[in-house]
């Protein structure tokens, strides 16, 4: 029979728009996140990380954005292009003080030209 | 560098096989990462290494999984026997430094896994 899968919430943006992608984390004590772009059928790819003592890190085009109150984290995308198109996961080192890395669910990022 | 090298790409087998996942970490990274991929529970990170040591095997579903990484160049993940929900893509990545510090995993393709 049919097998229920995991939706994945999409963001569906034009070219050139920026984007922002949201992720809740789960544990208060872990101290440093990362977020990974997959492209189908190829493994997860490093973008860019943050401590938890910042709140905002920026590299090129992304900016990742952290509230540790509720324990969220944002990515935004500026000028969004089609090769940004993939499945963007936030990740957190369990606990803190850890090789643990854990995944969130992940959002498609559908970009129309 | 060639990346993490993962084997193989694809494999069907049928229920009570056994089956084994290779991988082959860069050159130089001292951590080794075993990752399940579905749509049903998204990335489940199984076990990982660091200096071909277990540190962390909690995430291996049952006593059918068991890994091994014999040297610093090669790890391996079994199932025996296997079962179809083991469908699923399986990464391995490797990192040189406190993957809780630099962040940068290094994931290879994965192997994608059907057991009919």
């Amino acid at each position: 029979g049919e097998s229920v899968g995991l939706h994945l919430p999409t963001l569906s943006v034009q070219e050139g728009d920026n984007s922002i992608i949201n992720c809740a984390y789960s544990n208060s004590a872990s101290d440093y996140f990362i977020w990974y772009k997959q492209e189908s059928g190829k493994g997860p790819q490093f973008i860019i990380d943050i401590r938890s003592n910042m709140d905002k890190r920026q590299g090129q085009r992304v900016t990742v954005l952290l509230n540790k109150t509720v324990k969220h984290l944002s990515l935004q995308i500026a000028a969004t292009q089609p090769g940004d198109s993939a499945v963007y996961f936030c990740a957190e080192n369990y606990g803190g003080a850890t090789n643990k890395l854990i995944f969130g669910t992940g959002t498609l990022l559908a970009v129309q030209p | 560098d060639a990346g993490v090298i993962q084997s193989p790409r694809h494999e069907v087998t049928e229920m009570g096989q056994e089956v084994t996942l290779r991988c082959k970490p860069i050159s130089g990274h001292n951590s080794l990462f075993w990752y399940r991929q579905t749509m049903m529970r998204g990335l489940e990170l199984l076990i990982y290494f660091n200096n071909n040591v277990p540190i962390d095997d909690s995430g291996m579903p049952e006593d059918r999984f068991s890994a091994k990484m014999p040297n610093a160049s090669f790890s391996t993940l079994k199932i025996q026997p296997s079962e179809p929900r083991d469908s699923a893509v399986y990464f391995c990545a490797s990192s040189s430094g406190l993957a809780s510090t630099t962040g940068e995993l290094f994931f290879g393709e994965g192997s994608r896994l059907t057991v009919l």
